[in-house]
């Protein structure tokens, strides 16, 4: 099985970057994806790393390591609409997806 | 129009009901899963399924069954609620050439008293 770790919390002003780690421990898997859910909603895809290194898109960026077992989202010129849980989660060779259990981003004016 | 729907959006039932919810998409998906979230938790894999012959057990499906009925129609059934199946479901498909990112439905709260 698969097994991610990523903080609970995370409280930044407007303007900020936030970055949210993620550690995994898994036998092999085909990607590290990062999705964004806010309070009630469906969550939504932010960003695949199939690969090591980085992955821009916008104001967000994500990162891959797979000899460190980790990886991060990094959410640049933070703005109130960002405020939201992120989680990461590993695509595994046999396609049954892990979920950490979530970051939730706080983020005051 | 939303690419993956889920019905009903709220239901309230009583313990040892039999509940189906189901879930449509138009996105031409073949593969389609069903995700429990509990308040504070990420989603666990309850039932997935690649094809219409193909069903698989997820990480938690003890107590649900699923049914895969057409490419676009994926139901979860809980043959006798329990309260602990009070949570948020959640329906996705997903595209395997695109990292198998996931799409998901707007979510069903079931609440079981």
């Amino acid at each position: 099985g698969q097994s991610l770790e990523q903080p609970s919390e995370v409280t930044a002003v407007e303007g900020a970057i936030v970055q949210i780690n993620c550690t995994y421990q898994t036998s092999g898997f085909y990607g590290l994806s990062w999705y964004q859910q806010h309070d009630g909603g469906a969550p939504t895809f932010l960003s695949y790393n199939a690969l090591d290194g980085l992955e821009e898109t916008g104001r967000f960026s994500s990162f891959l390591s797979r000899s460190d077992s980790y990886g991060y989202l990094l959410l640049q010129e933070l703005q109130m609409k960002d405020s939201a849980s992120y989680f990461c989660a590993v695509t595994p060779h046999d396609y049954k997806l892990s979920f950490g259990a979530g970051t939730t981003v706080t983020v005051r004016a | 129009d939303a690419d993956v729907t889920q019905t009903p959006r709220n239901r309230i039932t009583k313990t040892g009901k039999r509940i189906m919810l189901e879930c449509s998409q138009t996105k031409g998906h073949d593969r389609m899963y069903w995700y429990r979230q509990d308040p504070g938790l990420g989603l666990q894999l309850i039932y997935y399924s690649f094809d219409v012959k193909d069903i698989n057990k997820g990480e938690i499906s003890d107590g649900y069954s699923v049914s895969r009925q057409a490419q676009a129609k994926f139901s979860l059934s809980l043959e006798s609620a329990i309260p602990n199946q009070t949570a948020l479901y959640f329906c996705a498909t997903s595209d395997p050439y695109k990292g198998d990112t996931q799409y998901f439905g707007p979510g069903t709260r079931l609440t079981v008293l």
